[in-house]
């Protein structure tokens, strides 16, 4: 399996970072959940949030309900929205997948794409 | 959330020498415990689940262990490519946290 994100690498504040991870080489709908994590020099690694194909989430809270993870089945990837973004949301942003559907450890990773906030 | 501590911050090691890396959590974490290799300009990866599991493909250089509240990353005889950064993670509660990470230089 390989995954692919993409997306504007420049978001002004207050505006919405919208990135997608494509995933190939396996099915969206299998036994794993989707996730986004990002790295910051300030932050380090942070989980971000998580999807299954049927549609359940999960998200940390410490974004406070800013970002919103979408799943398409019939292109093979899923997404994640951001909204309200600052400065502290500069980082790079990945996809990963967990390694089972009951083991959230993650396997596979995208090379990660670099979002800045600025205007 | 559980709190993940990692030390040293940064361990210095000659090639062919042997390192061990530290991880505690704040909370009990019923064997969720992953650790993560991280190389210059790239991703994380998965080399350890389970405190102990080596997952696919990871040699057996790389072996994990607990000890009462500690968690402990062993890597022997240090080769060019095991220079990198190293994180811990629990997957025991949302939201799952790393720690900080330990970086292995020569």
């Amino acid at each position: 399996v390989h995954l692919q994100e993409s997306g504007p690498g420049l978001v002004k504040p207050s505006g919405t970072l919208s990135l997608t991870c494509d995933v190939s080489g396996g099915s969206i709908s299998s036994s794993h959940w989707w996730n986004w994590v990002r790295q910051s020099p300030e932050k380090g690694l942070e989980w971000i949030g998580e999807m299954y194909h049927t549609g359940s989430s999960n998200y940390n809270p410490s974004l406070s309900s800013r970002a919103t993870i979408s799943i398409d089945k019939s292109k093979n990837q899923f997404s994640l929205d951001l909204t309200s973004v600052t400065a502290a949301d500069t980082a790079l942003y990945y996809c990963a997948r967990s390694r089972t559907a009951l083991e959230y450890n993650m396997d596979v990773w995208g090379k990660g794409t670099a979002v800045t906030v600025s205007s | 959330e559980i709190v993940m501590t990692q030390s040293p911050g940064t361990m210095s090691v000659s090639p062919g020498e042997g390192a061990t890396l530290s991880c505690r959590a704040s909370q009990s974490l019923y064997g969720n415990l992953a650790w993560y290799q991280q190389r210059p300009g790239q991703a994380p990866r998965l080399l350890i689940y389970g405190i102990s599991t080596r997952a696919t493909g990871i040699p057996a250089k790389f072996s994990g262990r607990v000890s009462g509240t500690e968690f402990t990353l062993t890597i022997s005889s240090l080769q060019s490519e095991d220079f990198a950064v190293y994180y811990c993670q629990q997957y025991k509660e949302r939201p799952y946290t790393f720690g900080q990470g330990t970086k292995v230089e020569i």
